[in-house]
């Protein structure tokens, strides 16, 4: 069974750092591209980032380029995302999402994380 | 706005049958990209749907159907149940933002 569990969230200030960790499992998580999609309170999906599934190859959002750093340790199944300079307006759930399809432009998330909470705020 | 656009809410009555639109442009579907199709119950995660425009994954119930034409997409379901009701998401790539967009979200009310 294909399992991402999201860790790291929680209340900080704008201007601050935070990290987000994804652990998987149930897969091979080495044959996969993986990424990052956010849902603010009450809105709806933003993808945030993505990772190839050898970690050369990364790719953002508007939203994030330049302040966040998705990167990937396939020898222990996580995938992280390092939040800086963080904003008011990244205020949302996370969700960390599997890959899958046959190139780039035809991928779809096959698999959800159950989510975890980033609230920027002072 | 969303690149991809979804009517904000739907509705039906159980056993009916309703469609959800998701419209994008030549740089998107009009690409001949595929359109993706999420579920989201309340209170829960998205859970993929449909895939390539018209798959279903393994489980999801054969009520569940989608199409493309051109620009556009759209997802049917036949038999409406309670559990039904939920937000549903298109979503495709687009070339001209080099990433993944998202419609903005239909929400479907079982009466």
């Amino acid at each position: 069974e294909v399992q991402l569990l999201e860790s790291g969230g929680g209340l900080v200030q704008p201007g601050d750092s935070l990290r987000l960790s994804c652990a998987a499992s149930g897969f091979s998580f080495s044959t996969y591209a993986m990424a990052w999609v956010r849902q603010a309170p009450g809105k709806g999906l933003e993808w945030v980032s993505s990772i190839i599934n050898s970690g050369m190859t990364t790719s953002y959002g508007d939203s994030v380029k330049g302040r966040f750093a998705i990167s990937r340790d396939n020898s222990k199944n996580t995938v992280s995302l390092q939040m800086n300079s963080l904003r008011a307006e990244d205020t949302a759930i996370y969700y960390c999402a599997k890959y899958r399809g046959l190139h780039a432009s035809a991928w779809f998330f096959d698999y959800w994380g159950q989510g975890i909470l980033v609230t920027v705020s002072s | 706005q969303s690149v991809l656009t979804q009517p904000p809410s739907v509705s039906g009555a159980p056993g009916q049958r309703v469609t959800i639109s998701c419209t994008g442009s030549s740089s998107n579907i009009g690409a001949g990209l595929d359109v993706h199709w999420y579920q989201q119950l309340p209170g829960a995660a998205p859970k993929l749907l449909i895939y390539a425009n018209y798959n279903r994954p393994s489980g999801v119930p054969d009520r569940f159907s989608g199409s493309k034409s051109a620009t556009s997409a759209s997802l049917a379901i036949t038999g409406l149940q309670a559990e039904d009701e939920a937000d549903y998401y298109c979503q495709s790539y687009d070339f001209n933002l080099g990433g993944y967009v998202f419609g903005g979200g239909t929400k479907l009310t079982v009466l």
